[in-house]
Formats: C-alpha cells, sequence, structure tokens
C-alpha cells in the first residue's frame, strides 16, 4: 500500500511569489491535515480537510490556503510568500477504524524562499 | 483545547542505558496520544499510539508508553539506547473519538546516543 505522497519535494521560491503544494493520501483516507514545521517553531497546525470541506484553521493568515479534491487529494497554496515562510510542509492523512487507524506523515515539500 | 509539554528539549544517553523521554498532556476530553520519530530532513514516522485501550502500549524499535491518565502522562521508553535511536522525538495528542480531530504536538526533545 502506497503511503502519503507530497510533492515537489523541495520548493524555491522568490519573496512574493506563490507556492503550490501538493498531497496524495493513503488510498481510503478521506481526511488530510497541512502542519508546517519552521525551525525553532515546531510543527504547527495549519488546515484540516475532510471530505473535500475545509473543517479546521490553524492561527495562520489568509494568504495560506487549500483545498481537497474529490479524489481526496489536497493542494496547499501559499500567496505573497515571505521570507518566513521557509519551513518544512508536512502533510497527513486519517484513518479512522481498524488496528492502523491514526495520522500516516509524508515526507514533506521543503520550501525555502529567497 | 489540548497541549502537549515535552519535559527536556535534549537528552543524551549512552548506548545500551535506558532512554526515557516524558510527556504531560491536558485535553478536555479522553484523549488520544501518540509519539513520533522525525530523522533529519524527513517526514514523522509513528512508533506508538494510545487510542483508548491498554494503557500500556508496545511500538516498534523496541519502545514503549504508558498512559497514566492521573499524572496525565504518556513517556516514552527503551530499555537499552541505539546508535541508530538518534533523531527528534515528538508526543502529540488529539481529542480522538471517530473523527480524531486536530493533532496537537509537543516541542519536541532531541535524542543524542554517545558510544
Amino acid at each position: 500500500e502506497a503511503g502519503v505522497t507530497q510533492s515537489p519535494t523541495h520548493l524555491i521560491k522568490t519573496r512574493g511569489q506563490q507556492a503550490t503544494l501538493r498531497c496524495s493520501p493513503i488510498s481510503g483516507h478521506t481526511s488530510v491535515y497541512w502542519y508546517q514545521q519552521a525551525l525553532g517553531l515546531g510543527l504547527q497546525f495549519l488546515l484540516w480537510y475532510d471530505e473535500g470541506e475545509e473543517r479546521n484553521r490553524g492561527n495562520f493568515p489568509p494568504r495560506f490556503s487549500g483545498r481537497q479534491f474529490p479524489n481526496y487529494s489536497s493542494e496547499l497554496n501559499v500567496n505573497a510568500l515571505e521570507l518566513e515562510d521557509s519551513a518544512l510542509y508536512l502533510c497527513a492523512s486519517v484513518s479512522t477504524g481498524g488496528g492502523d487507524a491514526g495520522y500516516t506523515f509524508g515526507s514533506g515539500t521543503r520550501l525555502t524562499v529567497v | 483545547a489540548q497541549s502537549v509539554t515535552q519535559l527536556g528539549s535534549h537528552v543524551s544517553v549512552s548506548e545500551g542505558a535506558l532512554v526515557l523521554l516524558r510527556c504531560n498532556y491536558s485535553s478536555s476530553v479522553p484523549p488520544y496520544l501518540f509519539w513520533y520519530v522525525q530523522y533529519p530532513n524527513q517526514g514523522l514516522q509513528l512508533l506508538l499510539k494510545y487510542t483508548s485501550a491498554a494503557t500500556l502500549v508496545k511500538g516498534i524499535n523496541g519502545f514503549e508508553a504508558e498512559f497514566k491518565k492521573s499524572e496525565t502522562s504518556f513517556h516514552l521508553t527503551k530499555p537499552s539506547a541505539h546508535m541508530s535511536d538518534a533523531a527528534e522525538y515528538f508526543c502529540a495528542v488529539s481529542p480522538g473519538g471517530t473523527s480524531y480531530g486536530k493533532l496537537t504536538f509537543g516541542q519536541g526533545t532531541i535524542l543524542t546516543v554517545h558510544p
């Protein structure tokens, strides 16, 4: 079974540009979570999508947005990039049933803003 | 609201020694608790989880954790450290239930293993 897939692995953008990060959940998982891991700031919750709807949002400005597609894959968009947006962005999908219930994380997208 | 406190941002042990990483949580509802490990430039790998079944949870790579409601703790232990255990460890809590909900992380503990 394929795990959570994130693309691209690395992304370098210039301040003011837009970045698009993608996440494919494990087959059968309908919930996707996004986290930001910036240096010295730990893992901060960004967004939660379930069944195509945004369910919860962390304390981030509106230029962080996303969506979930009918196949449950998700996209995170960051507009008007700032230097402090440089971070590892992690996506997780959730299974709520059976012995494997829990959150499975992808390997992340390393975003560097220069 | 939920929160997690990991006591000690850095822990150093000798190879073969006991590993103890401390985690205390706060939750207004019965929680689900998790320990994840992160190696440099990688994502998070699940070590073990507590989801209201047995309070002593065994995970991968010889790690285990005990849920103690009275102490609001979920400390991670391993009897004998190996060099390959050197990594950053995160404790996390979610509200549980049927939809799991938002996962809230502690600040992480960097484990160093000396030969």
